[in-house]
């Protein structure tokens, strides 16, 4: 079956820092790639997206380029602000009825 | 902009007590979803629904149940609450042909006691 695997967090970063959420993924066929985020009190919110190998998407600042090869879809920003402070989810999609599989979520703080 | 509305923010119950969740969405989105969240554990799937009256077991339905009687509106209900069902509940909807995309409500702390 599909699974997601993303780092433990929380990953606690000072502002302007460069940011690396690492995702892997095990999946039949060629999935969809996603970002998701939540911010504290809220639902979970499309952060960015990639549909097929190679493909970059971005977001905010925020970057991920889906690797085939690699199996990976890492989530990068370049300078973090305070207001980044969320759960960051990876999730993929095979194209089924039943949604996402996503992964377990990383806390992000980032401190001024 | 899509809006997906849970009835409850927060929820307190007793062990045994039936319990609904609702969950209101306003673009005639074919598809619903609930999910589980709880630390560690990332997001569970419980049921989903890609139609009127039609639903589906997700990856952990047991103690579940789910209705599904207008397109619009999705329920959740625990028919006897029990302690290991203390979890934030979230709710999604999704157009049905634009599959990749979910959208997420503000999620129900539910607290068994």
């Amino acid at each position: 079956g599909n699974s997601v695997t993303q780092m433990e967090g929380p990953v606690t970063l000072s502002e302007e820092a460069f940011l690396t959420i690492n995702c892997t993924y095990t999946a039949t066929g060629y999935p969809s790639l996603f970002w998701y985020v939540q911010y504290p009190g809220e639902g979970l919110q499309l952060l960015l997206k990639a549909t097929k190998a190679d493909d970059k998407g971005s977001n905010k600042g925020f970057e991920a380029t889906y690797r085939k090869e690699t199996t990976s879809f890492h989530l990068e920003k370049g300078s973090v602000q305070v207001s980044d402070s969320a759960v960051y989810f990876c999730a993929l999609s095979g194209g089924g009825a039943d949604g996402l599989t996503f992964g377990k979520g990383t806390h992000l703080i980032i401190q001024p | 902009d899509v809006k997906v509305t849970q009835s409850s923010r927060y929820l307190v119950k007793r062990t045994g007590e039936k319990v609904f969740l609702e969950c209101v969405q306003d673009m005639d989105h074919e598809n619903m979803f609930w999910y589980r969240q709880d630390p560690g554990l990332g997001l569970r799937l419980i049921y989903f629904s890609y139609d009127v009256k039609m639903k589906e077991k997700g990856d952990i339905p047991e103690g579940y149940s789910v209705s599904r009687e207008k397109k619009e509106r999705f329920s959740l209900i625990l028919e006897s609450a029990s302690t290991n069902q203390t979890s934030m509940y979230l709710c999604a909807s999704r157009d049905g042909r634009e599959w990749e995309k979910l959208f997420f409500g503000s999620g129900t702390q539910l607290s068994v006691l």
